[in-house]
Formats: structure tokens, sequence, C-alpha cells
């Protein structure tokens, strides 16, 4: 059974880095599928935030691009959220997820439970 | 990047009647190749992780109950409750996964009773 575990401080200061971590278990980081990760705002939507491929070539939301960087350890099979520069305004709940990875026959994608992130001083 | 756009924003329901939400993608996710659509449906209650309910448009995630279905083509699709139950109470999101893998979501939709 596939789990993802995010980890990492639930407050951060405005003006500081978010990094949150992701830990994989029961499927190999290094196998053919992109890991990313989501936010839930709260009284928002979901945005995805970016995904990153095992090995290490990222794609990000283009209204993030400029403050995100994700990064994987295969050797630990986890993988990394940075987010710099913070405001209020990405306080949130982060999920570490994967996109759905499609065969001929059908789609799957594994979802963390989620931690919330206050940013506050 | 392909901009998806929810309506309505939040919709009440009597129990046992049918929930019609709709998604609009601003270019098609139809990939002609293999005709399917890269439309996915999520339900998400409070404290949960979204739950996925269709995939390809159309395809029910296995274990979801049939009174969920998907339907569209292109560029418009749509997510109907047959018959709403208390539990289905939640937000619904539909996402693409055309340009994986970079992806959208719709801005959801809060369904009640």
């Amino acid at each position: 059974q596939v789990e993802l575990q995010e980890s990492g401080p639930g407050l951060v200061k405005p003006s500081e880095t978010l990094s949150l971590t992701c830990t994989v278990s029961g499927y190999s980081i290094s196998d053919d599928r992109y890991w990313g990760w989501v936010r839930l705002p709260p009284g928002k939507g979901l945005e995805w935030i970016g995904n990153i491929y095992h090995s290490g070539s990222t794609y990000y939301n283009t209204s993030l691009k400029s403050r995100v960087s994700i990064s994987v350890d295969t050797s630990k099979n986890q993988f990394s959220l940075k987010l710099k520069s913070v405001t209020a305004a990405d306080t949130a709940v982060y999920y570490c997820a994967t996109p759905l990875y499609c065969s001929p026959t059908s789609c799957s994608g594994f979802w963390g439970q989620g931690i919330l992130v206050t940013v506050s001083s | 990047d392909i901009v998806m756009a929810q309506s309505p924003d939040s919709l009440a329901v009597s129990l046992g009647e049918r929930a019609t939400i709709n998604c609009k993608s601003s270019q098609s996710i139809l990939y002609n190749s293999n005709n399917k659509n890269y439309l996915a449906w999520y339900q998400q209650k409070p404290g949960q992780p979204p739950k996925l309910l269709i995939y390809w448009a159309s395809t029910r995630e296995s274990g979801v109950p049939d009174r969920f279905s998907g339907s569209g083509s292109g560029t418009d699709f749509t997510l109907t409750i047959s018959s709403l139950q208390a539990e289905d109470v939640a937000v619904y999101y539909c996402q693409q996964y055309y340009t994986t893998p970079f992806l959208t979501f719709g801005g959801g939709t809060k369904l009640e009773i």
C-alpha cells in the first residue's frame, strides 16, 4: 500500500522559507511517476504548486515559480518543498501528491493526509 | 496554461435529488491519439485529502458509487450525482491532467443539502 506523509514546521514567520518533506512508503520514488505538492488555503480552492520527476526535472505553477523549489532524495525515498519569502497568503494545508498516472486501462494517484502550515509572526 | 472554470461555486440540493456540476477548460483536453479526455473529478471533505471519483472524464474510480457519473468531451464537462445522499456533502473539483506534469484545478463547487 502506497503512503505519503508530510512533515515539517506548522508555523513559519513572514518573509522566511517554508520547508516541507514528503516521505513515500510502499513505492519507489525512482519509478516512472511524478511527485508533487498541492495546497488548500483556508476558504479557497485547491492550488497545484509543482511536480518533480526522480531525475530531478521540475515543473512549477507559473504563479509561484519565482519562490518555489522542489527537490528529490531517492536514497531516502523522499521529496521536499521550499517556498521562500512567505506571507499570510501562503497559509494553507499542504499536500504531497502524485499526478494521475495512467495505463491503457486505468489511472491512479496518491495523496498524503496534509499538513497545516500557518504563516504568522 | 489551461484554465479550468467550474460552476456553480455552491449548490444546495435536496436528499434524493440530482446534483449537476459543470467544468469548462480554456482549451480542448481531448487527446486525439487515444480519444480520451484528460479530466478528473475529486471530492474533498473537511480534514481529508481529495478523493478521486472519476478520471478520463467518465471512468469511475474503483469503489465509487454508481450514482456518480461524469460526461462531456473537448472543453465542456459535467459531474452528476443522480440521487444525493447525506454523505455526498463536500467540495468537488475538476482537474485537467492533459498537460501533465503541469496541472490545473477548477475553483471548486461546494455541495450542500
